[in-house]
């Protein structure tokens, strides 16, 4: 099946710098790639969508200069929080979706906990 | 604006009891409607999907319900197990990669 491989697991930074997530899909070609952020006991909620060499399309209230995301190629996308403070403390998640990908379009990886001191 | 709402919040059941999760939604465009497994510190993980030409699918012990006029599906799990024991999500979506909206999930504790 499809595998998103993401990295690092758990991620501890000091305030002020800078922190790149990755996402890998493993065994398919994602076109499309997805970033979630997930606070403890609450749902999912999606950031920011990217398609495989355009730039990405931002939700509403998330600042895309803080959380800048890439998606170079069809294998791989990062998410670089910058300029991190603890408010930016949080579990997050990529998807992604493509051709190869038997799961209707998505598979997720399996989170970065970033925690911010 | 696309709502899906997910019941209970909640749920405790005992080891062997059958566990029952609703979602409700609101866009009749949908056409794919899954629920999504995530133990703590790990990304969601499809667990069963229905189409909407089918009122329901089994896949084990784990069952959906989908009712279309009532725009609304259930994910029942049979016999559960304390390794059931996790958050569900529903994520309604139409097909084409577009961006999912997840319910608010429903934290489920199978007591030994």
């Amino acid at each position: 099946g499809a595998v998103v491989s993401q990295h690092p697991s758990r991620v501890i930074c000091k305030s002020g710098t800078s922190v790149k997530i990755e996402c890998r899909s493993l065994d398919f070609q994602a076109t499309t790639m997805f970033w979630y952020r997930q606070f403890p006991k609450q749902s999912l909620m999606l950031m920011a969508t990217s398609n495989e060499g355009s730039k990405a399309t931002y939700e509403q209230g998330v600042e895309k200069d803080k959380f800048l995301i890439n998606h170079a190629s069809l294998t791989l996308s990062t998410l670089t929080v910058t300029s991190a403070h603890p408010e930016d403390s949080s579990f997050y998640i990529c998807s992604a979706s493509g051709t190869g990908n038997s799961n209707y379009g998505y598979t997720f990886g399996s989170g970065t906990r970033l925690t911010v001191v | 604006q696309q709502q899906v709402k997910q019941s209970p919040q909640s749920l405790i059941v005992q080891k062997g009891g059958i566990s029952i999760i609703n979602c409700a939604y609101e866009n009749t465009a949908f056409d794919y409607f899954p629920w999504y497994q995530q133990f703590p510190g790990k990304g969601p993980a499809l667990l069963i999907a229905i189409r909407p030409d089918v009122s329901e699918k089994k896949e084990g012990r784990f069952t959906i319900s989908f009712n279309k006029s009532a725009k609304q599906f259930s994910l029942h799990i049979m016999d559960s197990q304390p390794g059931d024991s996790a958050t569900y999500f529903c994520a309604p979506h139409s097909t084409g990669f577009q961006k999912l909206v997840f319910g608010t999930g429903t934290r489920l504790l199978v007591s030994p």
